[in-house]
């Protein structure tokens, strides 16, 4: 069956580190997305991509960075780890063929930055 | 822009009782709507959503939602619920950007025995 994975599942990290979390879907999907959910705030839109070598930045995007080098892969690097990015992480994928397609997530990463 | 409320971020209700989430939006185009399921430490599923057509939606485990474009909202109904069904919900809309989704902040449903 196809599916979206993310890993690490746990992460500890320290301020001013550099932390890279990873997704990949199975689903052969053309869009991909990055998540951070906080509570009060629902989920709030990091990057996302809608193919091989495009990226775009969404409402929340200051302190990440994606990269697109195959379909199934879309990791997401904190370049310089703080406090407030402490979070839990989603990556999601859908089809490319318009406005309403389901977008299919990933178990979440939960990130601690101490 | 679009924006989506959720109007109450947590619901307690008694197994075997009804139960309403609301969802109102705002968007200045036509819009799409979703409600997903996050059950604990798990990512989200779909539950159902409105594309076009039939203003009533039915979605999985017995879930429907009702699109009202005058009043701008679509409320998740469940006429009897179990004590599986405790988890958070999300309504979401997309259609000013293409793919997109716009998420409300959920709503916490506790079903207690």
């Amino acid at each position: 069956d196809a599916e979206i994975t993310q890993s690490p599942r746990h992460k500890i990290t320290e301020t001013g580190r550099q932390v890279t979390l990873a997704c990949h879907q199975t689903w052969n999907h053309n869009n991909m997305f990055w998540y951070r959910q906080d509570l009060g705030h629902g989920l709030r839109l990091i990057h996302y991509s809608y193919g091989v070598q495009d990226t775009n930045k969404g409402e929340v995007s200051d302190g990440y960075s994606v990269s697109r080098s195959n379909t199934e892969d879309l990791p997401l690097t904190l370049e310089s780890a703080a406090s407030s990015q402490t979070s839990v992480y989603f990556c999601a994928s859908s089809e490319a063929s318009g406005q309403g397609e389901t977008q299919y997530f990933g178990p979440g990463t939960r990130l601690l930055v101490l | 822009a679009q924006s989506v409320t959720q109007l109450d971020s947590q619901v307690p209700v008694f197994e075997e009782a009804p139960v309403e989430l609301r969802c109102n939006y705002s968007s200045s185009v036509s819009v799409y709507l979703f409600w997903y399921v996050q059950y604990p430490n798990q990512g989200l599923q779909l539950l159902l959503k409105y594309l076009s057509g039939s203003t009533l939606v039915k979605g999985i485990n017995g879930f429907e939602a009702e699109f009202n474009k005058s009043q701008t909202s679509f409320h998740l109904r469940k006429p009897s619920v179990h004590i599986s069904d405790t988890a958070e919900y999300f309504c979401a809309v997309s259609g000013t950007s293409y793919g997109k989704l716009t998420f409300g902040q959920g709503t916490i449903l506790t079903v207690h025995p």
